[in-house]
């Protein structure tokens, strides 16, 4: 069953820790992103991969790290240094050509900061 | 840079009403444009796109979209919808180049009325 999954679906963190968020796919897609969702808002891009051992920053990437050793795995790290991490996370992969081209988005992740 | 914007941030109607879900974007290049839906604490889920070809795009549940490049609209529509369409609604834009960054609109809340 190909699909995009990400865990946990909910993860608290105190103030001042570190937390990585987890985005699985087996899609065999290239390309994959991280948004951030606040209520009432679009979805603003944080960081996003097109290839193995590549990356780049989005519009909002302060307080965030990524790494991509892997075709399959982009996770996403929420630092000490977001001041506002409460938020909806989710992770997209995307399917290139000029005919098809189109992001998938997995389920989620909310984070709350305690 | 582009931009996209939703014109109603809410839209309710009676089941079995036609709705329209506006929205307009600029851009000084080529674009692909996108309607996805989300479900409360739901990932999205792509409704239609516009890559090329037919300015009149139909997706999945019934909906369907048209692409207007002299008013740089892109307006999601259904002739009859059910209590089960209640969700929010994003459209979104990619600048047809190689990253596929998407651009969000605000979203838009569909609140289907028996």
């Amino acid at each position: 069953d190909g699909g995009i999954t990400q865990s946990p679906k909910y993860l608290f963190r105190k103030e001042g820790q570190n937390v990585t968020l987890s985005c699985e796919q087996n899609l065999n897609h290239d390309a994959m992103y991280w948004y951030r969702q606040d209520p009432g808002q679009g979805l603003r891009l944080i960081y996003y991969s097109q290839i193995v051992n590549d990356f780049q920053k989005g519009d909002i990437a302060e307080g965030y790290s990524v790494s991509r050793e892997k075709k399959e795995s982009f996770p996403l790290t929420v630092t000490s240094a977001q001041k506002n991490p409460t938020a909806f996370y989710l992770c997209a992969s995307r399917t290139q050509g000029a005919s098809t081209d189109t992001q998938y988005f997995g389920p989620g992740t909310r984070l709350t900061v305690l | 840079a582009q931009s996209v914007t939703q014109l109603d941030s809410q839209v309710p109607v009676f089941e079995e009403a036609p709705v329209e879900l506006r929205c307009n974007y600029s851009s000084s290049v080529s674009v692909y444009l996108f309607w996805y839906v989300q479900y409360p604490n739901q990932g999205l889920q792509l409704l239609l796109k516009y890559l090329s070809g037919s300015t009149l795009v139909k997706g999945i549940n019934g909906f369907e979209a048209e692409f207007n490049k002299s008013q740089t609209s892109f307006h999601l529509r259904k002739p009859s919808v059910h209590i089960s369409d209640t969700a929010e609604y994003f459209c979104a834009v990619s600048d047809a180049s190689n990253t596929g960054k998407l651009i969000f609109g605000q979203g838009t809340t569909l609140q289907v009325k028996p």
